[in-house]
């Protein structure tokens, strides 16, 4: 499987933007990036996706890096609500399309 | 957005007692269905993948007659924990997407849980 690394844990400040990192170097043509955060109690809820070029949606961005071999997703203000632990998954042919969970990045928000 | 609705959210019964755990796609056609369980502090860690229609395909250590996944039309997917015993209690969440088999470009969308107790 594709596999992506990032940082176990990030603190942030409540209205400031939060940029969360992931490495990805062994990602293939094909795969796409996925996004995904989990509440506590709750299961994950999708975030944001892309594949080559930079992603926008109500939630967040998503800045992908020109080789492909990183991507960050970014917050642009953060809130006590967007506390949770954010995945960066990588799905395609390479992963058998299935969508698999690292450790993810525990986002801690500071009021 | 799309939702996917689990139920139930909780469950405690005693061991021997199989449980079933149903998950709906309440506003799209989920063609591929997903089901994960979560032990405390860990992270997700997927069981088996099911396709409408099919026999669903599990992940290596997963025991099919334990866990039996039936994926009867395209909103509806049930997990069945036959006979559990406390090592069974966890955190089991179903998620679904559409967009044919491999999907790659779908959004995955999740279930709240079903917290799982064995006593």
């Amino acid at each position: 499987d594709a596999k992506t690394t990032q940082p176990n844990s990030m603190e942030s400040n409540e209205e400031e933007p939060v940029h969360l990192p992931c490495n990805h170097s062994t990602i293939s043509g094909t795969d796409y990036i996925h996004w995904y955060r989990q509440l506590p109690s709750q299961g994950p809820e999708y975030v944001i996706h892309g594949l080559t070029s930079n992603v926008n949606n109500r939630m967040a961005s998503l800045a992908i890096a020109e080789d492909r071999k990183s991507s960050t997703l970014i917050l642009h203000r953060a809130t006590l609500r967007d506390a949770a632990v954010y995945y960066c998954i990588l799905r395609g042919d390479t992963g058998g399309f299935k969508t698999i969970f690292g450790a993810g990045t525990r986002l801690f928000v500071k009021a | 957005g799309a939702v996917v609705s689990q139920h139930p959210s909780w469950v405690i019964c005693k061991s021997g007692t199989s449980v079933k755990i149903e998950c709906r796609s309440l506003d799209f056609q989920a063609t591929t269905m997903f089901w994960y369980r979560q032990f405390p502090k860990q992270s997700l860690m997927l069981m088996a993948t099911s396709n409408e229609g099919s026999k669903a395909t599990y992940e290596q250590g997963v025991e099919k007659d334990k866990f039996l996944i039936n994926h009867a039309s395209l909103t509806l997917s049930t997990l069945t924990v036959t006979s559990a015993h406390p090592e069974d209690s966890s955190f089991y969440i179903c998620s679904a997407r559409a967009g044919g088999r491999f999907g790659a470009n779908q959004p995955q969308h999740f279930g709240d849980g079903t917290r799982l107790s064995i006593l």
